[in-house]
């Protein structure tokens, strides 16, 4: 069956744009996390979503990010005036509720130049 | 609170031999505690999780890990590597029963597999 995907795999963008990151969760999943992971490090939690509301958003680094899930489905991720900082690999994971098992989606490979 | 600490930061085994990724947690509540897999270019994969029955728990290719409260730890083990673990291993604590249902990750293990 169909996993949880992310668009791009890839982005390249230059210092000061603005970046969207897509997540296409499993269906019928009403938690949805986003996180960051840094080379060498563990994802870093950034914000969480149950049904269409942002349960939890204290992850995110500051107000230049911003993640929407306006009908409890798709999620976009969104980045304001990158910074070079913010290169990393932003990873998607949704599961059935907030208790159960997490799936991962092969997650954004982010680069600001 | 809660933290998790990965004490190794590579671990390398020969094909065959068993395998042993250590984890040591910090939880004010009950934790749930994971441990995910990585390999390179995929996505994270769930092994086994604890979530407050047995303390022995088994997963999925042969792994299984046990809780220890005493000790604060949830050591990975396999009793015979292949080469196709090679990959990262991340130990994973959650505290539902303190309200958080937020992960937090340890920095990864790598696993190293020599034929």
């Amino acid at each position: 069956g169909a996993g949880v995907s992310q668009t791009p795999s890839n982005k390249v963008t230059e210092k000061g744009k603005y970046v969207e990151l897509r997540c296409d969760p499993i269906s019928g999943h009403t938690a949805l996390y986003w996180y960051r992971q840094s080379l060498g490090q563990g994802p870093e939690f950034l914000i969480y979503f149950q049904g269409t509301g942002a349960a939890d958003d204290s992850g995110l680094p500051n107000d230049r990010f911003f993640a929407v899930r306006p009908e409890g489905s798709v999620s976009t991720l969104k980045i304001q005036r990158t910074e070079r900082g913010d290169s990393a690999v932003y990873l998607c994971a949704s599961s059935l509720t907030i208790l159960e098992e997490q799936f991962f989606g092969p997650g954004t490979r982010l680069t600001v130049l | 609170a809660q933290s998790v600490t990965q004490l190794d930061s590579h671990v390398s085994v020969s094909e065959g031999t068993p395998v042993l990724l250590r984890c040591n947690y910090s939880s004010s509540y009950s934790p749930s505690l994971f441990w995910y897999v990585q390999h390179p270019n995929k996505g994270l994969q769930l092994l086994l999780k604890y979530t407050s029955a047995a303390t022995l728990v088994k997963g999925i290719n042969g792994f299984e890990a046990e809780f220890k409260k005493s000790e604060t730890s949830f050591h990975l083990t396999k009793p015979s590597a292949h080469m196709s673990d090679a990959a990262e291993y991340f130990c994973v604590v959650s505290d539902p029963t303190g309200g958080s249902y937020i992960p937090t990750f340890g920095r990864g293990t790598s696993l190293i597999v020599h034929p």
